[in-house]
């Protein structure tokens, strides 16, 4: 299984920037890395994905280690309304796409 | 467009019984996924459905079947329920099935069904 490592908790002040990591290490050269979110009791959001340049949306950007065993997921300017768990995986040419546990990242004011 | 829709939102049932679990994916897509969300576990992948076939499996036992109709709606069923398998049931589409490499992927999730067994 494609394996993916991320803190299980991350905090953040209310208007700072957000930081995720996580580790791929076991990533091919041509898989993407995705990032959603899940929200308390509702369904998991897609926020972004990226191949090997930096990549920015609306919602949040992604930078890709050039070695493309890692990722950080920046949410810019937190919100309250961004408290979530945040999922990083890929697919690992198996193209089923497995979760691993996220980090849940508490934005406080 | 209207988004993914999971019925019913919330079920009650008892040790043995089955149960059946609906998701009709956006409009227009084909692929639909199931996955299962307890909180020791997190998001495990059930199956995947693509062209009414069953193109994927996650390590879940054979009490856990599903189908997909010609309209790309889904259907999961759970046999002989047991306590362990009260969880969130996600259902996701997306236009087409994931990719084995080399290209993008998004699927949208649903709010889920809540799945309680007694």
């Amino acid at each position: 299984d494609a394996k993916t490592t991320q803190p299980t908790s991350m905090d953040c002040a209310e208007g700072r920037a957000a930081n995720l990591p996580c580790n791929h290490s076991t990533i091919s050269g041509n898989e993407y890395v995705y990032w959603y979110r899940q929200i308390h009791s509702q369904g998991p959001q897609y926020i972004i994905h990226g191949l090997k340049n930096n990549e920015t949306n609306e919602m949040a950007s992604l930078i890709i280690t050039e070695d493309r065993k890692s990722s950080t997921l920046i949410l810019p300017h937190a919100t309250l309304r961004d408290t979530a768990v945040y999922y990083c995986f890929f697919t690992g040419n198996t193209d089923k796409l497995i979760f691993g546990t996220g980090t849940r990242l508490q934005v406080f004011p | 467009k209207a988004g993914v829709t999971q019925t019913p939102r919330y079920l009650i049932k008892t040790r043995g019984q089955q149960v059946t679990l609906s998701c009709s994916p956006i409009s227009g897509h084909r692929s639909v996924s199931w996955y299962q969300q307890t909180p020791g576990q997190g998001l495990q992948f059930l199956f995947e459905y693509f062209s009414e076939t069953q193109r994927n499996k996650g390590n879940f036992p054979g009490r856990f079947s599903g189908r997909q109709f010609s309209n790309s709606r889904s259907e999961m069923n759970v046999s002989t329920l047991e306590l362990g398998d009260s969880a969130l049931y996600l259902c996701a589409s997306s236009l087409e099935p994931p990719p084995t490499s080399g290209a993008p992927y998004e699927q949208y999730f649903g709010p889920g069904t809540r799945l309680t067994v007694t």
